[in-house]
């Protein structure tokens, strides 16, 4: 089956850095993504791999290892508004390229 | 400008009756998605739309649901007659046309039914 893992919750501290993991297992892959959702909100792009490797968009990152099945996304210089959930979502091969989304990750940033 | 708009925003219902969804896409999206959630749950998919026709539904998708292209540009999402674990933010997402093919969401309807 279709699989996508990731921690149910983390808590770091303002001002830190905190990488969040994500691990897949999936029909086929066309890259994965990186979602934040805020309480109450819709989810917003954060990034997108499809090579191995580390993208970089400013004090947010994130790596691929394929072979692995694995990614993480980092943050850094952790501020207050970066308490959300973090969701993690992979593009199959199969299903015309449908998203299987993982439960995400709740981060809560404490001062 | 937002890429996606939903309305209503908050629709509460009495079990049994019907509740249309609507969404209004920026028109030079290609792909366009419905989605649930269910409070403190996972991003469930519900159905993808393209070229005014359905091109994949999951197993929540059943009868009770339907979506349509009415006017060529907005989208609605119709739950025929509601149960209560349909309380949920439906999400309707459009798929980006650049390289990544990121989805835009919507602000999202929730739906209390009582």
């Amino acid at each position: 089956g279709q699989n996508i893992d990731q921690p149910t919750e983390m808590t770091a501290t303002e001002g830190a850095i905190v990488q969040i993991n994500c691990t897949y297992q999936t029909s086929g892959f066309n890259g994965l993504f990186w979602y934040q959702q805020h309480a109450g909100e819709a989810p917003t792009f954060l990034s997108y791999n499809v090579l191995d490797g580390l993208e970089e968009k400013g004090r947010f990152s994130s790596f691929l290892s394929r072979s692995k099945g694995y990614s993480y996304l980092l943050l850094k210089e952790l501020q207050m508004k970066d308490s959300a959930s973090y969701l993690c979502a992979v593009r199959g091969s199969d299903s015309n390229y449908q998203l299987i989304w993982g439960a995400g990750t709740k981060l809560i940033i404490k001062p | 400008e937002p890429e996606v708009t939903q309305t209503p925003s908050h629709q509460v219902t009495q079990m049994g009756q019907e509740v249309i969804l609507r969404c209004v896409p920026i028109s030079n999206h290609l792909y366009f998605y419905w989605y649930r959630q269910i409070l403190g749950q996972k991003v469930e998919f519900l159905v993808s739309f393209y070229n005014n026709e359905i091109s994949e539904k999951s197993e929540i998708f059943d009868d009770q649901f339907s979506v349509e292209r009415p006017d060529g540009s907005n989208f609605t999402l119709k739950i025929r007659s509601t149960k209560l674990e349909d309380s949920a933010m439906y999400f309707c997402a459009a798929q980006g046309t650049g390289v990544t093919g990121e989805l835009f969401f919507g602000e999202g309807s929730r739906l209390t039914v009582l």
